[in-house]
């Protein structure tokens, strides 16, 4: 157990609809990534906040957004889901934004859009 | 941005071999190189964090190497066994953290 806890573990929905996924950090954890695997694709990075506020951001849609809060924990929000948006959502957490200290991945949120 | 490669895509080995693979990267401007093990249906467990030139880590039949003046990291497995089948993953921490494509080892008993 990695202690990054994401939910929910599944989640089907249909197209056009906007999903929430959550994700809790390890305890102590300032730093939360968000990454998509889609089939027989790689770890694509989204985004990633510090302590609150977004530290940088990759290949992430405009109908996709997050933010992370006071509790440290965060949230990604996908709307007008197509259904080349199921893939799989990593979240992770490490303690420091930019030293590269060891990055904990959560079990990940699969989502299927129909 | 960052672009990380990874080579071989895939490999096939049988246990006992020894096996390597690598990362490649076109400059040495991270804080961090990582290599993740990944196992189907589960989620990328950290391996190794390297951040000099020079970097030797090892765990247990595992080892890597870092090279960033040469723009690239090795990962050795020696006397692979079927559990070491999983794809390795390769990132370069900087402010964000990018992975490669990774390289999908499969050990036939």
């Amino acid at each position: 157990d990695s202690g990054v806890t994401q939910t929910p573990k599944h989640l089907i929905t249909a197209t056009g609809q906007r999903v929430t996924l959550r994700c809790s950090p390890r305890s102590g954890d300032l730093s939360v990534y968000w990454y998509q695997q889609s089939l027989d694709q790689g770890l694509q990075f989204l985004i990633q906040y510090y302590n609150g506020e977004e530290r940088a951001k990759g290949n992430i849609l405009e109908r996709f957004s997050a933010q992370q809060f006071p509790d440290l924990h965060s949230e990604l929000n996908l709307s007008s889901l197509e259904l080349g948006d199921s893939a799989l959502y990593f979240c992770a957490s490490s303690v420091e934004g930019g030293t590269g200290r060891q990055v904990f991945f959560g079990q990940g949120t699969r989502l299927t859009v129909v | 941005i960052l672009n990380v490669e990874q080579s071989p895509q895939s490999l096939h080995v049988q246990e006992g071999d020894s096996t390597n693979f690598t990362c490649s990267f076109p400059s040495s401007n991270f804080y961090a190189l990582h290599w993740y093990r990944w196992e189907t249906a589960k989620s990328p467990e950290a391996l190794f964090v390297m951040t000099l030139n020079g970097d030797e880590k090892k765990k247990g039949r595992i080892s890597a190497t870092l090279n960033t003046k040469e723009g690239y990291s090795y990962l050795y497995i020696k006397g692979s066994q079927p559990e070491d089948s999983a794809t390795y993953l390769c990132a370069l921490f900087n402010n964000d953290m990018r992975f490669g494509a990774g390289t999908r080892l499969t050990v036939k008993p």
